[in-house]
């Protein structure tokens, strides 16, 4: 069935260290890959989101990178931040669009100071 | 420009109660998702409305039912509460219809079921 994967379930780094998480997906079909961050007593929000046509998009110190052909996504973080610690939530549109999006388990970062 | 309301933030029932919740979109936005987050099981979608119509439903039990009003707003509602039903229940709108198009999250409604 549609599925994505994320690892690790929690990350710790020290301030400044580089973060990396990863999420893999079941359908060759899917377009559209967002990640969003949930801080304690808030909402998910969008932090970037990749499009099937491109493999690697920037927004500052936050990069994502597509591999379609081993459907797989990733979340890099440079330069971490105390405010950067969060959950972290991966997904993904199946179906050609036609379903609403799958959520990976997330990831709780902690960035040490 | 005013971000997603929930109201409200926080409730507590207890089993077999039923329980309406509410969600005011971003103003202009026509679809609205409702998610149930558990620690378990992560955000698990319950249902979209686009245009007061249910555009799509997720793997739950007709417990959970919804709907938008015309001016986009939209409830959910669960009766005969389970104890299971304790969760953060969020709600996402966006501009047309969800897939592909950026959600906006409200804060959530935190429900205990006791």
């Amino acid at each position: 069935g549609e599925n994505v994967e994320q690892h690790p379930s929690t990350l710790s780094v020290q301030e400044g260290d580089s973060a990396v998480i990863k999420c893999t997906y079941s359908d060759s079909a899917s377009n559209y890959f967002p990640w969003y961050k949930q801080e304690l007593g808030k909402g998910p929000q969008l932090i970037i989101d990749i499009r099937s046509n491109v493999g690697e998009k920037k927004d500052q110190r936050i990069a994502v990178t597509l591999n379609k052909t081993a459907k797989h996504f990733s979340l890099h973080i440079t330069e971490t931040q105390p405010e950067d610690s969060a959950v972290y939530f991966c997904a993904a549109i199946f179906n050609s669009g036609n379903t609403p999006l799958v959520f990976g388990k997330g990831t709780r970062l902690s960035v040490i100071a | 420009k005013a971000g997603v309301t929930q109201t409200p933030r926080y409730l507590i029932k207890t089993r077999g109660q039923q329980v309406t919740l509410s969600c005011s979109p971003i103003s202009g936005h026509r679809s609205v998702s409702w998610y149930q987050q558990t620690p378990g099981q992560g955000l698990q979608f319950l249902f979209e409305y686009f245009s007061e119509t249910q555009r799509n439903k997720g793997n739950f039990p007709g417990r959970f039912s919804g709907r938008q009003f015309s001016n986009s707003r939209s409830e959910m509602n669960v009766s005969t509460l389970e104890l299971g039903d304790s969760a953060l229940y969020l709600c996402a709108s966006s501009l047309g219809a969800s897939a592909g198009n950026e959600q906006f999250f409200g804060p959530g409604t935190r429900l205990t079921v006791l």
